[in-house]
């Protein structure tokens, strides 16, 4: 099953706008990483933070990190049509017998309206 | 560099029919996952190899399914008597090492349509 539930769903906003998802997830992780996808296919690798990390900042893109309250946020500043796509968090469990494997989300699905 | 790929892209079978999906990581890389994307289960893991040895399979949902890996590059996922719930976009991915901070670099995947 599915460890990490992300909010909203679906979020649609113009472009030039910024756009935030929240992912949360149920134990203790060794980082946790977010991934954006187009068209139901291949996955983009966007950052990663560490479970001793707060925030970081990559480009337009800023994640927290909240391992008290076991959530996530992805802020998308000024966006752009290309941005569309659907994103990912993904958590490296603790103790997942060390493989590296990693817990999606549902999901969000991001339209930037131009 | 070259990234993941995968073949078939596409992949139209018979239920009943046997299925093999090939996985190419990027060269060096030690560890090789699968996973699966379904609309009602989202992405799901399949199976982890370290080298040429699978130490977690926890996730292929039935004995139908099975993996292999050769030289520690190569992996190939199969599906024996396809069912219609194996319908899904099947991804792979690798990683230069497990430990550390690094990454994995998925494949675009191929989707499987059962009939």
């Amino acid at each position: 099953s599915q460890q990490g539930e992300e909010d909203p769903q679906a979020l649609s906003i113009q472009e030039g706008e910024n756009a935030t998802m929240n992912c949360s997830y149920k134990t203790s992780i060794n980082n946790l990483q977010w991934y954006r996808q187009n068209s139901g296919r291949g996955l983009v690798h966007l950052i990663l933070i560490r479970s001793n990390e707060r925030e970081k900042h990559s480009g337009r893109l800023r994640v927290t990190l909240d391992t008290s309250k076991k959530s996530s946020s992805l802020l998308i500043t000024a966006s752009r049509a290309a941005d569309t796509a659907s994103y990912f968090c993904a958590t490296d469990a603790k103790g997942s017998s060390n493989t590296g494997k990693l817990i999606f989300g549902q999901g969000t699905t991001l339209q930037v309206k131009p | 560099g070259a990234g993941v790929s995968q073949s078939p892209s596409n992949k139209v079978t018979e239920k009943g029919k046997d299925v093999e999906l090939r996985c190419d990581p990027i060269s060096g890389h030690t560890a090789l996952y699968w996973y699966r994307q379904s609309l009602g289960q989202g992405l799901e893991f399949l199976i982890y190899f370290q080298g040429n040895s699978a130490p977690d399979k926890s996730g292929l949902p039935s004995d139908r399914f099975s993996a292999e890996r050769t030289g520690g590059s190569v992996s190939t996922l199969t599906i024996q008597r396809t069912q219609q719930e194996d319908s899904a976009v099947y991804l792979c991915a690798s990683r230069y090492r497990l430990g550390g901070f690094d990454t994995q670099y998925f494949g675009p995947g191929t989707r499987l349509t059962v009939l």
